[in-house]
């Protein structure tokens, strides 16, 4: 069974300041993992996706993700934050089962200061 | 802002009573998949659909039940409700043979059972 873990479940940066968020990710085979956005009553926005691609992925809004196998990790990060990055954030994986389900980790939370 | 939409957007219902959940799938797409989302929690897989078949399921007992239309419209339906059903109900859908994991989120129904 694939799954994440995100790391940090709240995460506070003043604005301007770098943005890190961590996701480390279970899979007996390579996986396709996705950052995806919830701003308040609004729905979930795909941030960016790695698929066996470029280690190095960007994404909108500045953001970008780095796939690391041997750390089996895919962490989020912006190097500079904007109050309009205030949200909470999904590390998701995709399983190669029936449907091929999207499995979300439990989310971070991010404020971002003035 | 993607062309899925849900209806209603909030339900108070009380415990042992149905619901039935609405989605509107983006036009062109013929996959279906449902979510809940616990408060604090990430999205848990209910089900999914394509071309009107159940294709694959999560870990959710069968008084969860849905359906697809024609149109690919869809409908969640969950009976003798139980407290722990309150959460936000998200749907998303997708083209098969699309974009691969690809799924675009309607703005959910929020669900609260008394």
């Amino acid at each position: 069974a694939q799954s994440v873990t995100q790391l940090d479940s709240h995460v506070s940066v003043s604005e301007g300041t770098p943005v890190l968020l961590r996701c480390n990710y279970s899979s007996s085979y390579s996986p396709s993992l996705f950052w995806y956005v919830q701003h308040p009553n609004k729905g979930l926005q795909l941030l960016l996706k790695y698929t066996s691609a470029a280690t190095l992925v960007k994404g909108i809004n500045g953001f970008e993700a780095e796939f690391k196998k041997s750390e089996t990790s895919f962490h989020l990060t912006k190097p500079s934050a904007h109050m309009s990055d205030a949200a909470e954030y999904f590390c998701v994986v995709i399983a190669m089962t029936a449907g091929n389900k999207l499995t979300f980790g439990g989310g971070t939370r991010v404020l971002v200061k003035p | 802002e993607t062309g899925v939409t849900q209806s209603p957007t909030h339900l108070i219902k009380t415990r042992g009573q149905q619901v039935t959940l609405r989605c509107s799938s983006q036009s062109g797409h013929n996959t279906v998949s449902w979510y809940q989302q616990a408060l604090g929690q990430g999205p848990q897989f209910i089900f999914q659909y394509y071309r009107e078949e159940e294709n694959g399921r999560g870990n959710f007992p069968p008084r969860f039940s849905g359906l697809q239309f024609p149109n690919y419209s869809s409908e969640l339906n969950v009976n003798a409700l139980e407290l722990d059903d309150s959460a936000l109900y998200l749907c998303a859908s997708s083209s098969r043979g699309g974009e691969y994991g690809r799924e675009y989120f309607g703005p959910g129904t929020r669900l609260t059972v008394l």
